[in-house]
């Protein structure tokens, strides 16, 4: 258990439908990130938040959007789900401070949520 | 911005022996981290190896070892007597650290590894 905490694990939902994935970070890490997996490719980044703000944004399309809450659990939304969707949504925390090498520093992944869009 | 490239999408490697991973990037920063991320085909995202640009010291643990050049912008990473739990997707990711913040990571495509009994 790497204490990023991913729900729900698979999700199948069809096209134009709106779903939530949800994130708990590792206790005492204040950013989360979300990185969408499609078909073995790499990881790409969609959005930081670090202690409920919004810190950073990559490829992230429109349709979708989070939030961190102040318990700083995260939660991505993704509305009118199209085909190309489908990916492995992976969330991961760090703790946020200033760099400070160390056998830890780095990222932490959750396990990621499966989503299918039929 | 930051690219990360893997040119090596597959490889395979007989149980025992050793295999060298690449990856190349290319930024304009000075100071940042390198990463290599192991994906079984559980998909758990799981840390290898981890090297601080400013370190000219080489990264190792373990059976882990990585070649980090800097003016050349490379990063390999050598697994030494390969086991059949190394069979995994393996990703080279670059990181700019920020101050105040969290940071994210550039991935390269990845390489899938197959070892072999």
């Amino acid at each position: 258990d790497s204490g990023v905490t991913q729900t729900p694990k698979h999700l199948i939902t069809a096209t134009g439908q709106r779903v939530t994935l949800r994130c708990s970070p590792r206790s005492g890490d204040l950013s989360v990130y979300w990185y969408q997996q499609s078909l073995d490719q790499g990881l790409q980044f969609l959005i930081q938040y670090y202690n409920g703000e919004e810190r950073a944004k990559g490829n992230i399309l429109e349709r979708f959007s989070a939030q961190q809450f102040p318990d700083l659990h995260s939660e991505l939304n993704l509305s009118s789900l199209e085909l190309g969707d489908s990916a492995l949504y992976f969330c991961a925390s760090s703790a946020g401070r200033r760099d400070t090498p160390g056998p830890n520093y780095g990222y932490t992944f959750g396990s990621g949520t499966r989503l299918t869009v039929v | 911005a930051q690219t990360v490239t893997q040119s090596q999408p597959e490889m395979s490697v007989q149980e025992a022996e050793t295999v060298t991973l690449s990856c190349t990037y290319d930024t304009s920063e000075s100071n940042y981290y390198l990463f290599w991320y192991k994906q079984p085909p559980s998909r758990q995202m799981i840390l290898v190896i981890r090297q601080e640009a400013y370190k000219q010291q080489n990264a190792t643990e373990n059976r882990f070892s990585v070649n980090f050049q800097k003016a050349a912008k490379s990063f390999s990473l050598k697994i030494s007597d390969s086991q059949l739990g190394d069979t995994a997707m393996y990703f080279c990711a670059f990181m700019k650290p920020h101050n105040n913040a969290g940071n994210m990571l550039t991935f390269g495509g990845g390489t899938r590894l197959m070892v072999k009994p």
